[in-house]
């Protein structure tokens, strides 16, 4: 099942505008993660922010974690063509087995 | 390029049939993790070894085996395939099984298998 949801699925902006996504999940996590994914291809890990984080960035991207409300988001400033791509969040629970669990994805497009 | 090799790239076969998908994970890196991706059900962890030994499962099916070996590469064993089964399967390795705060997972192009 999956354990972070989303938020939206799909979001096409103007290059040069910001791009911010959410994930929700739903059981305690020891840390959360963010990948890209070109079409296709396989993902590549963007940025990685532990519980007890609250903001972490890096280069053009700033991830946020709210534990309280079991969500983050990613946020894409000055957004380029290249930055087109599926992104997903991915969470490693506290309890149970030691897997990362992707959510569904939000898929980007940026309008040149 | 990540470092983690998966081959085949395409696979096509018949319902009904068994395939093998393999990989190689990053020189160093002792944990081998297998996603299957469609496009209805998006990233579904199916298994996760550390060094030969099975260490998490997913909602993988009976039909699916894996294992480790002790050059560390994987194999990922499909068989009495489904046409549900169609989707692209990707390999992730990692050095350490995700304790403490590490995690990262490097991911391979994936093995895009179409069941017939």
């Amino acid at each position: 099942s999956q354990q972070g949801e989303e938020d939206p699925q799909a979001l096409s902006i103007q290059e040069g505008e910001n791009a911010t996504m959410n994930c929700s999940y739903k059981t305690s996590i020891n840390n959360l993660q963010w990948y890209r994914q070109n079409s296709g291809r396989g993902l590549v890990h963007l940025i990685l922010i532990r519980s007890n984080e609250r903001e972490k960035h890096s280069g053009r991207l700033r991830v946020t974690l709210d534990t309280s409300k079991k969500s983050s988001s990613l946020l894409i400033t000055a957004s380029r063509a290249a930055d087109t791509a599926s992104y997903f969040c991915a969470t490693r629970e506290i309890q149970g087995a030691q897997k990362l669990v992707f959510g569904q994805g939000t898929r980007l497009t940026i309008n040149p | 390029d990540s470092g983690v090799t998966q081959t085949p790239k395409h696979l096509i076969t018949a319902t009904g049939q068994r395939v093998t998908l393999r990989c190689s994970p990053r020189s160093g890196d002792l944990s081998v993790y297998w996603y299957q991706q469609s496009l209805d059900q998006g990233l579904q962890f199916l298994i996760q070894y550390y060094n030969g030994e099975e260490r998490a499962k997913g909602n993988i099916l009976e039909r699916f085996s894996a294992q480790q070996f002790p050059d560390l590469h994987s194999e990922l064993n499909l068989s009495s395939l489904e046409l549900g089964d169609s989707a692209l399967y990707f390999c992730a390795s990692s050095v350490v099984p995700l304790a403490g705060d590490t995690g990262e997972l490097f991911f391979g192009e994936g093995s895009r298998l179409t069941v017939l």
